[in-house]
Parts: C-alpha cells; sequence; structure tokens
C-alpha cells in the first residue's frame, strides 16, 4: 500500500526552465511533508518543507506547493541548473507519529 | 560536527551468513531512523529507536532482522541468514527529536549490501 506516490520516474527539463516535481498521497492524515534530493551513493538531503497550515512555502529557486483538497503537492525549481540533477523523495508524516513515509522518487536530469 | 556516520558503506555476504550494519546518529541525536532502499524503489521505513528502546518496528521484517541502540556505541542493523533479496541500500538517519514535525532527519551515506 503506496501512502505516497511519485508517478513519475524520470523527469529531463532544460537549463534554465522550470522543473516541476509532484507528489500524491493518500493518508488524509499527513499534515507535514518534506522533499529530499538524493545523488548517486550519497544520502539524501533535506531540501524544503511544508505544513499542512500553508499552501506554499520558498526557499530560493525552490517552491513547495501543497494542495489538500487533492492530496497533491510538487516541488518548483526555477531555474533549474545541472546540479539539480538527482532523484527526488517527497515524505508524509502525521502528526503525533515518529515516521516519515517516502515515494519512489523522481530522477530528474538538468540538461546544459 | 560529524554527520551521521555509516559503516561499512558496502558489504558482500554469501547466503545463510549475517550482516551487521552500523549506525553513529549526529552528535547531540537520540533518535535513529533505519531505512532500505530496494533497486528501483523508495525509501521504506524499517524502524525507529531511542536510545536502548525499539520504538517502531512495524516496517521490518519478521523474521532475521532486528535491530539495537545500546546506551553506549551506535546502533546496529543485523540480518542473519541472508537472503538475495537483502540486498539493498540500508540507509541511518538521526533526528533530535522523534517529533516529525519539528526538525527533519539527517541521513547516513548508507550501507550498500550485497548477497552473493
Amino acid at each position: 500500500d503506496q501512502q505516497v506516490k511519485q508517478n513519475s520516474p524520470s523527469l529531463s527539463v532544460q537549463e534554465g526552465r522550470i522543473s516541476i516535481l509532484n507528489c500524491d498521497y493518500t493518508n488524509s492524515m499527513f499534515d507535514y511533508f518534506l522533499w529530499y534530493k538524493k545523488y548517486p551513493a550519497e544520502g539524501p538531503t533535506f531540501l524544503i518543507s511544508i505544513s499542512s497550515i500553508k499552501d506554499k512555502n520558498e526557499d530560493g529557486r525552490f517552491t513547495v506547493f501543497l494542495n489538500k483538497s487533492a492530496k497533491h503537492l510538487s516541488l518548483h525549481i526555477v531555474p533549474s541548473q545541472p546540479g539539480d540533477s538527482a532523484v527526488y523523495f517527497c515524505a508524509a508524516s502525521a502528526s503525533g507519529t515518529y515516521k516519515y513515509i517516502f515515494g519512489t522518487g523522481t530522477r530528474l536530469k538538468v540538461l546544459a | 560536527n560529524a554527520g551521521v556516520m555509516q559503516n561499512p558503506r558496502h558489504l558482500v555476504r554469501r547466503r545463510g551468513q549475517e550482516a551487521r550494519l552500523r549506525c553513529s546518529p549526529m552528535k547531540g541525536h537520540s533518535h535513529v531512523y533505519w531505512y532500505r532502499q530496494l533497486p528501483e524503489e523508495g525509501l521504506k521505513f524499517m524502524v525507529y529507536l531511542q536510545k536502548e528502546n525499539i520504538i517502531d518496528e512495524s516496517g521490518m521484517p519478521k523474521e532475521r532482522f532486528s535491530a539495537e541502540f545500546p546506551k553506549e556505541g551506535p546502533s546496529i542493523l543485523r540480518i542473519q541468514q541472508v537472503v538475495r533479496g537483502d540486498s539493498a541500500a540500508y540507509f541511518c538517519a538521526s533526528s533530535t527529536t522523534g517529533r516529525t514535525h519539528v526538525g527533519e532527519l539527517f541521513f547516513g551515506e548508507g550501507s550498500r549490501l550485497t548477497v552473493l
């Protein structure tokens, strides 16, 4: 039972353009969401988070949007850079719990 | 301030042998999580531990897998009688608190287990 889904296994974007990575979840109890970036042979590193009391959170080139009614969140990277090429995981958790449920990841390739 | 340290980075075992993976959390972190990433899959939660306590092991296979986080020393994920399907990357993460909404998890670089 995959509670957090990233339906696009891969995405290619031209340098300088916008990258949009999508994530859907099924558990309505989830109220905190994070995005992690992972390079090959390295551990995931935290990128940005959003609480369900917000619908948008921005940090430099990275913006996360949350649509609670659709149980959908997206990560926007503008402008995309070759160094952004990595696997991106979204993760979700519910209040009172202590574990994050991760999606299967989307491999982003930014073309120079 | 060292990050989450995992060792070994790579481990090769033959079927039936035991695998021990170690994780030292970040300084000041007393909460440890283990996740497994099978080839072409996402990160699957295995277990959450605090010092000397297993808080949630709902993601652990029922047999052959165990985890501990002793009062002194690293957290250890132990896999007995390994099978080929155990081949995966095992990631340890730590945090200052077990409450997910307070802070993110800091991950180690992972231990890659290959079972021949």
